[in-house]
């Protein structure tokens, strides 16, 4: 079945490491995703990955996708308010053909001084 | 190429009215997609176009529900009869033949339907 499962809510201090949690039911899916949606906006892709992969790096980001536990992460280093925002993981599952993302619902992160 | 426009950003109906949005997708991107987020939700997939070819549609879109992609351009999504349930953000999304590298959404309409 689809299903893609995140934690709701994340506090950090500015400056410390966020990490963003997400697991996933399609043992399928071939590609993994995290968006960013500021308040009133659409999303923002951030970064992917491929199953094939364990790791990838993008700057501040650090995608880590465990697929034996179907478990991907994200990491944010060195934090930012303007990071504040809600981050979506998503797959692209063979149950939908290929043809659809699959959306968590969301993890809200929360940035404070 | 300034993104996957939406529009309207806003729009506020009386339930029982007729709503239509407009989506003008990147230019070269062949597959455009309309989703549906309520609050505190992730989006939801509605529907979606290869071309002009509406290709699949979600459980979601009931009768009222009508999206159309003439000429395999912007499309738009039709409500008819609105109910105060279909009060969401709707995005529209596009993406090259091959949408693994992600897609690239809109800004969004929000509905309110009162």
């Amino acid at each position: 079945g689809e299903d893609v499962e995140q934690s709701l809510f994340l506090s950090v201090r500015e400056g410390d490491s966020s990490v963003i949690n997400c697991t996933y039911t399609d043992s399928s899916s071939t590609y993994l995703y995290w968006y960013k949606q500021e308040p009133g906006a659409g999303l923002q892709l951030l970064t992917y990955i491929f199953s094939n992969m364990d790791m990838k790096q993008d700057q501040r980001l650090t995608v880590l996708l465990n697929k034996k536990d179907k478990h991907l992460s994200l990491r944010i280093a060195d934090t930012q308010t303007g990071d504040s925002a809600i981050y979506f993981c998503a797959e692209i599952p063979l149950s939908g053909g290929y043809n659809k993302l699959i959306f968590g619902a969301g993890t809200r992160l929360a940035v404070h001084p | 190429d300034t993104g996957v426009s939406q529009n309207p950003r806003h729009k506020i109906t009386k339930r029982g009215q007729n709503v239509t949005f407009r989506c003008d997708p990147i230019s070269e991107h062949n597959r455009l997609y309309w989703y549906r987020q309520t609050l505190g939700q992730g989006p939801e997939f509605l529907t979606y176009f290869q071309n002009e070819a509406q290709l699949e549609k979600s459980r979601l879109l009931s009768d009222r529900f009508s999206a159309e992609r003439p000429k395999g351009s912007f499309s738009t999504l039709e409500i008819q009869r609105t109910e105060q349930g279909d009060s969401a953000m709707y995005l529209c999304a596009s993406s090259p033949r091959t949408g693994f590298y992600g897609y690239t959404f809109g800004s969004g309409t929000r509905l309110t339907v009162v």
